[in-house]
């Protein structure tokens, strides 16, 4: 049973590129979450995705913007990047009538912006 | 408001010993929380969570306590492991409207010294 998958799993970009990060989510699940984590911080939430919608959004401006696809998979894209933008990103997945805060996160798509 | 805290950033342990891990939340209705273990080059996962109704909850070799009057939990390690060196997360679960995020403390890296 394959976990949480996330790809790429580095790459690099310079400022003003756009970036496309995905994730296939655990066997079974439905609902899939992106995190950012900086280096030396806890993750930080910035949007969560079911039935091919965005359901709930942290503090993160436009510039980040994602899609669910029917089979539950899911891309983040952010625009216009920033140097602060470097982070890993962080793809969850849950599913229905699991413990609540038990989320399944992929090893993360580590960015780095120059 | 939203946020959650840790004590420490670092913690040194002799394997066999046990360990204590806190954080503090700053939110009186905060109702549910969850302790999550980061190693190096994963993502986080998931190890016990606890609701506002219960002060202490185990697992296997852990325990983690909520004290609602002064807004602190903390995470219990027992005959600490080699395997139990990472950076440990308290997390707060906010649902609304069904939409589920967690909000993560800055985490503490727990070294277990042979």
């Amino acid at each position: 049973d394959a976990g949480v998958t996330q790809s790429p799993t580095h790459l690099i970009k310079t400022r003003g590129q756009q970036v496309t990060l995905r994730c296939s989510p655990k066997s079974g699940h439905d609902t899939v979450s992106w995190y950012q984590q900086a280096l030396g911080q806890g993750p930080q939430f910035i949007f969560q995705y079911y039935e091919e919608e965005e359901r709930q959004r942290g503090n993160f401006p436009d510039r980040f913007s994602g899609h669910q696809f029917p089979n539950y998979s899911s891309e983040l894209n952010v625009n216009a990047l920033l140097l602060g933008d470097s982070a890993l990103y962080l793809c969850a997945s849950r599913g229905q009538g699991r413990i609540a805060g038990e989320l399944f996160f992929g090893e993360g798509s580590r960015l780095t912006v120059l | 408001g939203e946020s959650v805290g840790l004590h420490l950033p670092t913690l040194s342990v002799q394997e066999g010993d046990n360990s204590i891990i806190n954080c503090a939340y700053s939110n009186s209705a905060s109702d549910y929380f969850i302790w999550y273990k980061q190693e190096s080059g994963k993502g986080p996962q998931f190890i016990i969570d606890i609701r506002s109704n219960m002060d202490k909850r185990q697992g296997q070799r852990v325990t983690v306590l909520l004290n609602k009057t002064v807004k602190h939990l903390s995470l219990q390690i027992a005959a600490t492991q080699p395997g139990d060196s990472a950076v440990y997360f308290c997390a707060e679960n906010i649902e609304i409207q069904g939409a589920q995020k967690l909000v993560f403390g800055q985490g503490t890296r727990l070294t277990i010294n042979p």
